[in-house]
């Protein structure tokens, strides 16, 4: 069964970084194309940042381009996400998810969620 | 670039059918996912690519997409149902291609 286990949330103060981490276990984890996905409070899901099984291709929303850096370590099973600049609607509760994959084709549809570490950007 | 367009929320009796949008200008070439979430859990995928599901959703749900509008139906809809659907596209033509609904939120009368 494949389980992510996320980390590394807190509090920090605006401008602040933090740095994020996302276990990963029960599958061979360069065979995952991985995201970070947020929820700010009272608010929608949204997609924060992609990276590819290599870590050859990578993607970012908008709101967090240049100040958010996904990286993984396929060695060591594990997803990160540096996040710098940090602002106020930052705070949010961070989840890494994986991509399906179906016989061999893998479909953009997250569907292994970890449960999510919160992040709280505040004076 | 994209915006999928979600009805806030949606109620039905136990028993009957929901029927949850998801509107885009462009949805049309794009498979479409839909995420049911609940308060303190983590979403959970329902259907991919548009009206596949994966092991373990009951197959009371289903999607569709008439291209400019994709559609999850929920027939017989049970309390547990209850919870925040979303959909997500992924927009290989942009370069943050990942984009949510805003989400609907499902409630059982």
């Amino acid at each position: 069964e494949v389980q992510l286990v996320e980390s590394g949330g807190g509090l920090v103060k605006p401008g602040g970084s933090l740095r994020l981490s996302c276990a990963v276990s029960g599958v061979t984890f360069n065979t995952l194309s991985m995201n970070w996905v947020r929820q700010a409070p009272g608010k929608g899901l949204e997609w924060v940042s992609f990276i590819s099984r290599s870590g050859s291709d990578i993607y970012y929303a908008d709101s967090v381009r240049g100040r958010f850096t996904i990286a993984r370590d396929n060695a060591n099973n594990s997803l990160f996400l540096q996040m710098n600049s940090l602002r106020a609607e930052d705070t949010a509760v961070y989840y890494c998810a994986s991509f399906i994959t179906v016989f061999g084709v893998v479909s953009a549809a997250m569907d292994v969620w970890g449960k999510g570490t919160t992040v709280t950007v505040s004076a | 670039s994209l915006v999928l367009t979600q009805p806030p929320s949606v109620s039905v009796a136990p028993g009957q059918t929901a029927r949850l949008t998801c509107g885009g200008n462009t949805i049309g070439p794009n498979s479409v996912h839909w995420y049911q979430h609940k308060p303190g859990q983590a979403p959970v995928l329902v259907v991919f690519d548009t009206n596949d599901r994966p092991s373990g959703t009951p197959e009371r749900f289903s999607g569709s997409n008439s291209g400019t509008t994709a559609t999850l139906t929920v027939i017989r809809v049970e309390a547990g149902d209850e919870a925040v659907y979303y959909c997500q596209v992924w927009d290989t033509h942009s370069d943050h291609p990942g984009v949510f609904g805003g989400g609907t939120k499902l409630t059982v009368l």
